[in-house]
């Protein structure tokens, strides 16, 4: 399995505009998470679905963030419009189970630079 | 303050050593212990798990939590210049329905 697949890798816009991160979870995984990484904040967990349904979403931060999961393979995080102070690292992660012994799978995250 | 405090460093030591890396909690109820590693430009990984108290071993890595103290650490021994990395700490339980507290995450790093 390659693992979580995020894309792009880095991004760089213009404040305004709309920015999309793509995700593509492992297969057979029923949990699929959204995190922010910054240095003054660390990780953030954003959202959470589980079987493509979103189950907590009480980490996006403002009406300008959402996410989707249209079916198990692929989910979307779009922001807009971005503002400078979205620039961080995002994470995508999946798991197999809510029970922690089996761990977060991460992506290499979606460097994201709004200017 | 925070539910799960870590020292964010940087750690600085010579090839060999033994690493100590800490985490406090405040919350009671968690029960489910992690530890990630993460290296630079890349998403954190899972390290070790414990569940409850006590400590788990694995390779060069012991996990130990102490719920009293409401206290986790995690040692290295031999310490390699590959473990140069940023160690989070990150816990659970079952009414915060699973979902993981991080730490800060410390940054370490080893000198040949």
């Amino acid at each position: 399995d390659a693992g979580v697949i995020q894309s792009p890798r880095h991004e760089v816009t213009e404040m305004g505009q709309e920015v999309t991160l793509r995700c593509k979870p492992i297969s057979g995984h029923d949990y699929l998470f959204w995190y922010r990484q910054t240095m003054m904040r660390g990780l953030e967990l954003l959202i959470y679905f589980n079987n493509n349904v979103p189950i907590d979403d009480s980490g996006m931060p403002e009406d300008r963030f959402s996410a989707k999961m249209p079916n198990a393979s692929f989910s979307t995080l779009k922001i807009q419009p971005s503002e400078p102070r979205d620039s961080a690292v995002y994470f995508c992660a999946s798991s197999l189970s809510a029970e922690q012994s089996y761990g977060y799978t991460f992506g290499s995250g979606t460097r994201l630079t709004v200017v | 303050q925070k539910e799960v405090e870590q020292d964010p460093g940087p750690l600085s030591v010579p090839e060999g050593a033994i690493v100590s890396l800490n985490c406090t909690y405040s919350n009671s109820a968690f029960q489910y212990f992690m530890w990630y590693r993460q290296y630079s430009r890349k998403g954190p990984e899972l390290l070790m798990y414990t569940y409850s108290s006590g400590n788990k071993e694995d390779g060069r890595f012991t996990a130990q939590v102490d719920k009293s103290s409401k206290y986790i650490s995690l040692f290295i021994r031999d310490s390699q210049p590959s473990d140069s990395a940023t160690y989070l700490c990150a816990m659970s339980s079952m009414d915060s329905n699973y979902q993981l507290i991080w730490g800060a995450g410390t940054k370490l790093i080893i000198k040949p």
